[in-house]
């Protein structure tokens, strides 16, 4: 089944506790993003990639690292979480940038920083 | 910065009514997107409008796109209760190297 999935769906941790999300497609799309979702501001871009090897700073990249070693993964890493990045979290991936392009969306990771 | 701006931000009707929402936004784009989220989880893409057409059908759905005043509407046809959910734009702005930029949504609930 072609799907993207994040592990873990729910996290609680502590302030400055070093985290990975983890993001894997199997649609073999070169093109992924990380989101995270905040009441009342919607869908905010933290990074892109669009290819292995290449990434970009989305709209709120700070606090925030991404790596795209494999095409097939994109990990976000958080070096020391803070309370603030309390939030819930998407991965997508689309096949092509450049082309109108649909993005396939994970089921989300919902993260607390206490 | 929020490039597209849904309306309204909430909208409640009677299943079998129809159900408009819209979409505003600011720079000139390549296309247009709606996404669809139930609660919490993942968004599902929709439906696509390339900035070069003016009207898109799928089902029950309905997008129109006016570049000149960079708006779009989404309409649902005869409602159900299952409907009930977010309802995003996304614009892929041109020049944008590759950002698609989402919305801050319309919470749609439909009453059985």
């Amino acid at each position: 089944e072609a799907q993207v999935t994040q592990n873990p769906r729910y996290l609680i941790t502590v302030t400055g506790k070093k985290l990975t999300v983890t993001c894997s497609q199997n649609m073999n799309h070169e093109y992924m993003s990380w989101y995270r979702q905040d009441p009342g501001l919607g869908l905010r871009q933290i990074y892109y990639s669009m290819n292995v090897e290449v990434t970009d700073k989305g709209d709120v990249p700070e606090g925030y690292k991404v790596s795209r070693k494999e095409k097939r993964n994109f990990p976000l890493i958080l070096e020391s979480p803070s309370p603030n990045q309390t939030s819930l979290y998407f991965c997508a991936s689309s096949l092509l940038r450049g082309m109108p392009d649909t993005q396939y969306f994970g089921p989300g990771t919902r993260l607390t920083v206490l | 910065s929020q490039q597209g701006e849904e309306d309204p931000q909430a909208l409640s009707i009677q299943e079998g009514e129809n159900a408009t929402m819209n979409c505003s936004y600011k720079t000139s784009i390549n296309n247009l997107q709606w996404y669809r989220q139930n609660s919490g989880r993942g968004l599902v893409h929709l439906i696509l409008i390339r900035s070069n057409e003016r009207e898109k059908h799928s089902g029950r759905l309905r997008v129109t796109l006016d570049t000149s005043k960079k708006s779009s509407s989404l309409l649902i046809t005869a409602s159900r209760a299952a409907d009930t959910a977010s309802y995003f734009c996304a614009t892929d702005e041109r020049g944008s190297n590759y950002k698609l930029t989402f919305g801050k949504g319309t919470l749609l609930t439909v009453n059985p």
